[in-house]
């Protein structure tokens, strides 16, 4: 149980393009889903919490204009990138709140997005 | 504002070896702590979740605990194999940040044969 997809799992695209990457909850609903980005060397940096139906929460120094989400279900949550450069090369990471009784609202991660922008 | 510390940064140790991976953060009003395992280019693995009222948690050769008053956590491994190998991290959530985690920078163990 407790599983989170994300789509794709890499992808390469030219300078100005945009990309958008999916996050799924497979087993559970997500009322509150959470985009990290990671670089090379480098921990986990929560970039924004997004919450089905409302609009999401960006942390200090994220553009939202740059970096979309919308929440429109219980079990998917999408991020795009938009105006991509090679500076947004990262490893992109959602992960999903499962809020059960039993599991404490633990977030549950998905695999990663590999995001190289040329 | 919360800072979470990982200690080492790197560690590599030979097989069956017993080690120890350090987190310390510096606000002691968390929620709970969470170790998480990351292999090269993937996301994580929930290994351990500790809340704020226990002590400690074991899955298998893990034993994970906390000191949240010293703001101090271990991760204690037993008889390491070299599918351990990968980068160890520790997370935090505040009492009041809703479901926000705070990580560390992790420690980056090898194992060798």
């Amino acid at each position: 149980g407790a599983v989170v997809s994300q789509h794709p799992s890499w992808v390469i695209c030219k300078s100005g393009t945009s990309v958008k990457i999916e996050c799924r909850s497979l087993d559970f609903q997500a009322t509150t889903m959470f985009w990290y980005r990671q670089f090379p060397k480098q921990s986990l940096m929560l970039m924004a919490t997004s919450n089905e139906g409302s609009k999401a929460t960006y942390e200090q120094g994220v553009e939202k204009d740059k970096f979309l989400i919308n929440h429109a279900s219980l079990t998917l949550s999408t991020l795009t990138v938009t105006s991509a450069h090679p500076e947004d090369s990262s490893f992109y990471i959602c992960s999903a709140r499962d809020t059960s009784v039993h599991t404490y609202n633990e977030q549950f991660f998905g695999p990663g997005t590999r995001l190289t922008v040329l | 504002k919360q800072e979470v510390t990982q200690i080492p940064a790197a560690l590599s140790v030979p097989e069956g070896e017993n080690l120890v991976l350090n987190c310390s953060f510096t606000d002691s009003a968390i929620y709970n702590l969470q170790w998480f395992r990351q292999d090269p280019g993937k996301g994580l693995t929930s290994l351990l979740l500790i809340q704020s009222s226990q002590r400690e948690q074991t899955s298998g050769r893990l034993n994970a605990s906390l000191d949240k008053s010293s703001g101090r956590s271990t991760l204690y491994i037993a008889a390491s194999q070299p599918g351990d190998s990968a980068t160890y991290l520790c997370a935090v959530r505040q009492e009041t940040s809703g479901s926000r985690l705070t990580f560390g920078e992790g420690t980056q163990l090898t194992v060798n044969p």
